[in-house]
């Protein structure tokens, strides 16, 4: 049982926009950065959203980030088929004192 | 750019003690601006967050592997290493090293290709 919760998975075709989302609490989402990862087959995961909305460079601005109170949410514009892959959200826990995962959502392009 | 490098052992017993190393390249490990963390992804699961060293050494561990986890940092080699002990079946994973931004904000901007850790007699 993951401390973020995202749907297991997520779809849509060629062109459409996909929105993934993060759900949390007030000692994580509710206070810190959100980030996101995607994580192509066989390979380590790729920051994709860093600080709830930037992307690092070379990241396209087909991905953004958004966060309102204890929710985080990546937005895929102009799906494109690789952009299958799994995604997960990420952030710091105030309680825990670490870093807690989604549990990650499959997205497929249909 | 700054690379990471795991090495470990592929196949550690029931009962016995992992140990992982991961060698930092293209920069310092005792830069003041970042972390170094270790993550594990069993096959076919979600990625979980094992624990953080600072170059001082100063750690953060998962409070649900904290008896079992040591993380260290060797600043002359550039390197930081994983002890996991009393190993069991469900510690089978794929472990990544990263470098952990903190308070900066980068998030783990940088990780490893991961190395396969299978635990079976």
């Amino acid at each position: 049982q993951s401390v973020l919760t995202q749907p297991p998975s997520a779809s849509g075709t060629p062109g459409q926009r996909v929105t993934i989302s993060c759900s949390g609490s007030r000692s994580n989402i509710g206070r810190n950065y959100i980030y996101w990862y995607r994580q192509l087959p066989e390979t380590a995961p790729k920051l994709l959203i860093y600080r709830d909305n930037e992307r690092p460079s070379g990241v396209p601005d087909r991905f953004s980030g958004s966060k309102s109170g204890t929710s985080a949410f990546l937005a895929i514009s102009g799906l494109r088929s690789e952009d299958e892959a799994d995604y997960y959200c990420a952030t710091w826990d105030d309680s825990l004192t670490g870093w807690v995962f989604g549990g990650g959502t499959k997205l497929t392009v249909l | 750019q700054v690379q990471l490098q795991e090495s470990g052992p592929g196949l550690v017993k029931p009962s016995q003690t992992l140990s992982l190393t991961c060698t930092v390249s293209g920069g310092s490990i005792s830069s003041v601006n970042y972390y170094w963390s270790w993550i594990r992804q069993p096959a076919g699961k979600g990625l979980e967050w094992i624990g953080r060293v600072f170059t001082s050494a100063s750690t953060n561990y998962n409070p649900s592997l904290k008896s079992r986890v040591t993380i260290s940092v060797d600043t002359s080699k550039n390197q930081f290493s994983l002890r996991l002990t009393s190993v069991t079946a469900a510690d089978t994973a794929v472990y990544y090293c990263a470098r952990d931004g903190g308070w900066s904000g980068h998030g783990f901007d940088v990780w490893g290709q991961g190395t396969s850790i299978t635990v079976s007699s």
